[in-house]
């Protein structure tokens, strides 16, 4: 099976500006979830979706994060404007469902670097 | 509140020698563990489980783990390493939901 699909693989941006950030899952899984990973850190939750609606945003800053699923597969992640401290490699991982018997496969990540 | 301790940020070995990656958890209630996997530039993958039943648990790539409720540990070991388990790992925790806490990764250097 295909897996989960991001792009792009690489943004550099000048702080304050966008950045956007997008996932394909695995075709039917149902769970979706955006993930920062920080250098010398493990990965934190930011979002998890279930279908196209939100399960959990506790820790996203939604004062300039913002993510999307429309239809329930391909989601979206937008930083607005961005700061130093975001960068990151940005991980999308989806499930079948949000279970723990059922594992998570995990994007390529996007490598966000804000100069 | 659930977290995970990674003692070791980097552990050098020999290949074809044994190694052991520390992981060590706090939480009031029962827990889930998992090891993840991330090879250089890929997502993560995981190498095994703990849900419950055998406190041993084998994973893929000969990697197996040991549940230790007593010591709040779930070292994750493998007899003999390959140059190519060069990688990060990651231990992660979780409380009877799909949301993992991770560990902050211990990076496994194989040296030939």
């Amino acid at each position: 099976e295909a897996g989960v699909a991001q792009s792009p693989r690489y943004k550099i941006i000048e702080k304050r500006q966008s950045v956007a950030f997008w996932c394909n899952p695995i075709s039917g899984h149902a769970t979706l979830y955006w993930y920062q990973q920080i250098l010398g850190q493990g990965p934190k939750l930011l979002i998890q979706f279930q279908n196209n609606g939100v399960v959990d945003d506790s820790q996203l800053p939604k004062d300039r994060f913002s993510a999307e699923r429309l239809k329930g597969v391909d989601s979206t992640l937008k930083i607005q404007p961005a700061k130093l401290e975001d960068s990151a490699v940005y991980l999308c991982a989806s499930s079948l469902a949000p279970q723990l018997n059922s594992p998570l496969h995990f994007g390529n990540g996007t490598r966000l670097t804000v100069t | 509140a659930q977290s995970v301790t990674q003692l070791d940020s980097q552990v050098p070995v020999f290949e074809e020698a044994p190694v052991e990656l520390r992981c060590n958890y706090s939480s009031s209630v029962s827990v889930y563990l998992f090891w993840y996997v991330q090879y250089p530039n890929q997502g993560l993958q995981l190498l095994l489980k703990y849900l419950s039943g055998s406190t041993l648990v084998k994973g893929i790539n000969g990697f197996e783990a040991e549940f230790n409720k007593s010591q709040t540990s779930f070292h994750l070991r493998k007899p003999s390493v390959h140059i190519s388990d060069t990688a990060e790992y990651f231990c992660a925790v979780s409380h009877n939901t799909d949301k993992l806490i991770f560990g902050t990764g211990t990076r496994l250097q194989v040296f030939p």
